[in-house]
């Protein structure tokens, strides 16, 4: 079983609409949860962190955590062209792994006019 | 304020040599992690360097090292290079116990 876990791309949506993206990890003592976000041969970009349970609102994202089921998903409403990239979970594990961020190996969306 | 800065942005080095590839953290960071991200993939941990110790190590053969120098910039060192080591270098660097990374631009390293 992978550490972190996204779903299956790739992603394709209208202009417009509402992209959902999902990643599930192993680890459940882990306690921060990150978006990135990867355009094509760029370095990732930090779009949404995310530490309690429940959901987390910045502009047109929204990040939501559920420990119980070891689950964090990323909505991305009203998508945008300039939206198309290659979407990263990250996960910092509990104990030892503090500091280390652990990665899924993330979704490809296209965003379509 | 500069970002984190890495060096050099594209390599091309044939199997079997050494390379090392250099990272300046952002301004106000101490702690700079090494991450190899292979075409199609997430980025992989290598490991974290933290007061110019390694602090944690990821799943990488020895021939992957590290160095941290006073002034908190670091370097990646791979020896006997191997076709597999092509990868995207990510260097990230953040601020002791506080959780926030920034990544650098990357180092695109090709083995031939």
């Amino acid at each position: 079983q992978k550490e972190v876990e996204q779903n299956s791309g790739p992603l394709s949506v209208p202009e417009g609409a509402i992209a959902s993206l999902n990643c599930t990890y192993s680890d459940r003592g882990s306690q921060s949860f990150f978006w990135y976000r990867q355009y094509s041969g760029k370095s990732p970009e930090l779009i949404m962190s995310i530490y309690s349970n429940g959901d987390k609102e910045d502009g047109r994202f929204t990040a939501q955590l559920n420990k119980a089921s070891q689950y964090v998903s990323l909505l991305i409403r009203d998508s945008q062209p300039s939206d198309s990239a290659t979407y990263l979970c990250a996960v910092i594990g509990g104990g030892t792994s503090y500091g280390k961020l652990t990665f899924g190996q993330g979704t490809i969306l296209t965003v379509h006019p | 304020d500069a970002g984190v800065t890495q060096s050099p942005t594209h390599l091309i080095k044939t199997r079997g040599q050494q390379v090392t590839l250099r990272c300046s953290p952002k301004s106000g960071h101490d702690t700079v992690s090494w991450y190899q991200q292979a075409l199609g993939q997430g980025p992989q941990f290598i490991f974290q360097y933290y007061e110019e110790e390694e602090r944690q190590r990821g799943n990488f053969p020895d021939r992957f090292s590290g160095h941290q120098f006073p002034n908190y910039s670091s370097e990646l060192n791979v020896n006997a290079l191997l076709l597999g080591d092509s990868a995207l270098y990510l260097c990230a660097s953040s601020s002791g116990t506080a959780i926030g990374y920034t990544f650098g631009s990357g180092t695109r390293l090709t083995v031939v």
